[in-house]
């Protein structure tokens, strides 16, 4: 089967840098979606990879290891306002969105 | 510009009720989609559409149907409510329906007694 693993809950402080990782298992791969999702609201796009290697984005960046089926979202200069869910979802070999669980980012003064 | 937009935004409704829960984009995406979402699970997709005319089913299309009449509009009909039904339920669209960044709407919550 197809599996999209994340942990469940993470807590980090104001101003630090957290490393939120996703483990994918998939019939094959055509890409990995972050977003976000505050509380009560739509998910939001954060970023795409579909090649090995860092994509930077301001404070955020993602990495991905095909080989591994393993990606990371990265968080620098944590705000209150980035706590949120953080899901991780792959596009497989049907072009289908995979969708892992999510991981709940709990951001302290 | 809206971008997405669901109704109702919440809504409670006696088992064996039919409802639809209505989706409207203005970005001229080509394809839509529905999604629920479960406490403790990711994303499930019920159902797609490619494009205005043509649907399909996603991973968890027991239950439900949808129509695409046009481009704009993506209404998920459940003809017999369940209790196991009850989720929130999201919209979403994308250019391409393929590598595209999907967008989402407001979503519904739907309680069913």
């Amino acid at each position: 089967g197809q599996n999209i693993d994340q942990p469940t809950e993470m807590t980090a402080t104001e101003g630090a840098i957290v490393q939120i990782n996703c483990t994918y298992q998939t019939s094959g791969f055509n890409g990995l979606f972050w977003y976000q999702q505050h509380a009560g609201e739509a998910p939001t796009f954060l970023s795409y990879n579909v090649l090995d290697g860092l994509e930077e984005k301001g404070r955020f960046s993602s990495f991905l290891s095909r080989s591994k089926g393993y990606s990371y979202l990265l968080l620098k200069e944590l705000q209150m306002k980035d706590s949120a869910s953080y899901l991780c979802a792959v596009l497989d070999s049907n072009y289908q969105l995979i969708w892992g669980a999510g991981t709940k980012l709990i951001i302290k003064p | 510009i809206a971008g997405i937009t669901q109704a109702p935004t919440s809504q409670i409704l006696a088992a064996g009720r039919r409802m639809t829960l209505r989706c409207t984009q203005d970005m001229r995406h080509n394809a839509m989609y529905w999604y629920r979402q479960d406490l403790g699970l990711g994303l499930r997709l019920i159902h797609y559409s490619n494009t205005a005319g043509t649907t399909g089913k996603g991973e968890v299309p027991d239950g439900y149907s949808v129509s695409r009449a046009n481009t704009d509009d993506f209404p998920l009909t459940l003809a017999s409510a369940v209790p196991s039904q009850t989720s929130v339920y999201f919209c979403a669209s994308s250019d391409s329906g393929l590598t595209d960044t999907q967008y989402f709407g407001p979503g519904t919550r739907l309680t069913v007694l």
